[in-house]
């Protein structure tokens, strides 16, 4: 079974820098193409970006918000994803999913599964 | 900039009865590329509808999705009590990424 487990989550003050970690098991994490999501308190699903796997060339995208302050890399030697978040703000507060982009024929736009998250609480 | 509008926000229901939940795009969407997920309060989102029919591995067939171009549909009928939940769409586009709508939060009534 296919599953993601994120780490790293903590309380920040505005300004400062963390990394999260998300390890990967039952499935073969070299060829796959990963996310991260977040969820502010109480509110909706926002895509931060994605990585292609090494073999698809291993770009990475980002959404606008965060695009410049937030970096996505990962160890496939160890099957770890990260995303580190510099200059955090405030509004960056909420839970922090990683995902997997599910290939199914030639679309791999649908993400399954999901990590259970991870708290990033950016506060004075 | 791409955006999902969902509607209702919220649907208040009886198990049993049948919910439906639009989800209509500000552009139109490849079908292909167009996906629903149910998430619970401390849970993280599961796939149910992707490529806006098919259902996801293990997903019930009472949970249906359908639509195209700007108009999307997920019909869950019978409702069972672990169907009440919120409900996501999402879609993709080579400009503007990954995006989801602001979500219906099914209730029980």
């Amino acid at each position: 079974e296919a599953q993601l487990v994120e780490s790293g989550g903590d309380l920040v003050k505005p300004g400062e820098s963390l990394r999260l970690s998300c390890t990967a098991s039952g499935f073969i994490f070299s060829n796959a193409w990963m996310s991260w999501v977040r969820q502010a308190p109480g509110k909706g699903l926002e895509w931060l970006g994605r990585i292609k796997s090494r073999v698809d060339g291993g770009a990475t995208d980002y959404a606008a918000p965060v695009k410049g302050r937030f970096t996505i890399s990962r160890d496939d030697s160890i099957r770890k994803l990260y995303l580190q978040m510099n200059s955090l703000k405030t509004e960056d507060t909420g839970v922090y999913f990683c995902t997997r982009g599910l290939c199914i024929g030639d679309s791999c736009t649908q993400f399954d599964p999901w990590g259970q998250g991870t708290l990033v609480t950016v506060s004075s | 900039e791409f955006v999902l509008t969902q509607s209702p926000s919220t649907l208040s229901l009886s198990p049993g009865e049948t919910a439906t939940l639009s989800c209509k795009a500000s552009q139109s969407v490849i079908s292909t590329y167009l996906a629903w997920y149910q998430q619970k309060p401390g849970q993280a989102p599961r796939l149910l509808i992707y490529g806006a029919s098919s259902r996801a591995t293990g997903i019930p067939d009472r949970f249906s999705g359908s639509g195209s171009g700007t108009d999307f549909t997920l019909t869950i009928t019978r409702l069972e009590p672990e169907d009440f939940a919120m409900y996501y769409c999402q879609q993709y586009d080579s400009s503007s990424g990954f995006t989801f709508g602001p979500g219906t939060k099914v209730d029980i009534k």
